[in-house]
């Protein structure tokens, strides 16, 4: 098993939409849980952290977090076509320093 | 500007030669990391460094050997390499305790061998 799973997409949705991103992991002692935006040739930026149970609002992100079921989530809403790029999922595991990523969602939005 | 800036942008070079890339940051953070980025995006740990201390090292060939002099700068460097060493790789930097310090990346050098 994979230490932080992500569907690869790519995950289509229509301008305006929301967009639903998930992330499981299977360190259970895991505290930090990053998602990071990957434009095509850039590098990865950090859009959302989130390290309790349950939800964490900035603007149209919203992270989830569920401990017990290892599980984060990132939704986008009012999807815009800026938003299309690899979403990635990222959890600390084994120690606070080190930051282990899943393979990435591709977001596709169309207009 | 405050950054993780990372030299060079682009490497090409033929198997078998010895490269180096130099990364450096000065947002005041004390641990340092090397990650790689293959075709399919994959971004993978190499290692990492805290105040010039070696605190993280993955499966990773001794071709690659890191070198960090202090802790604004963490450079790496690969012997022989190998057609399959070709991948982005990234430069990041954060604070030890990754829980209210997350990693800021550096802009990655894509290195590609043939």
């Amino acid at each position: 098993q994979k230490e932080v799973e992500q569907n690869s997409g790519p995950l289509s949705v229509p301008e305006g939409a929301i967009a639903s991103l998930n992330c499981t992991y299977s360190d259970r002692v895991s505290q930090s849980f990053f998602w990071y935006r990957q434009y095509s040739g850039k590098s990865p930026e950090l859009i959302m952290s989130i390290y309790s149970n349950g939800d964490k609002e900035d603007g149209r992100f919203t992270a989830q977090l569920n401990k017990a079921s290892q599980y984060v989530s990132l939704l986008i809403r009012d999807s815009q076509p800026s938003d299309s790029a690899t979403y990635l999922c990222a959890v600390t595991t084994g120690t606070a320093s080190k930051l282990t990523f899943g393979t990435g969602t591709r977001l596709q939005v169309t207009l | 500007d405050t950054a993780v800036s990372q030299t060079p942008k682009y490497l090409v070079t033929q198997m078998g030669n010895d490269k180096s890339i130099k990364c450096e940051q000065n947002l005041g953070h004390d641990t340092m990391y090397w990650y790689k980025q293959d075709s399919k995006k994959f971004l993978k740990i190499m290692f990492s460094y805290n105040n010039k201390e070696l605190i993280i090292n993955e499966t990773v060939p001794n071709r690659f050997s890191p070198k960090s002099p202090d802790k604004a700068h963490l450079n790496l460097h690969i012997n022989s390499l190998e057609l399959g060493d070709s991948a982005v790789y990234f430069c990041a930097s954060s604070h030890r305790d990754l829980h209210n310090s997350p990693l800021h990346f550096g802009n990655g050098t894509r290195l590609t061998v043939t």
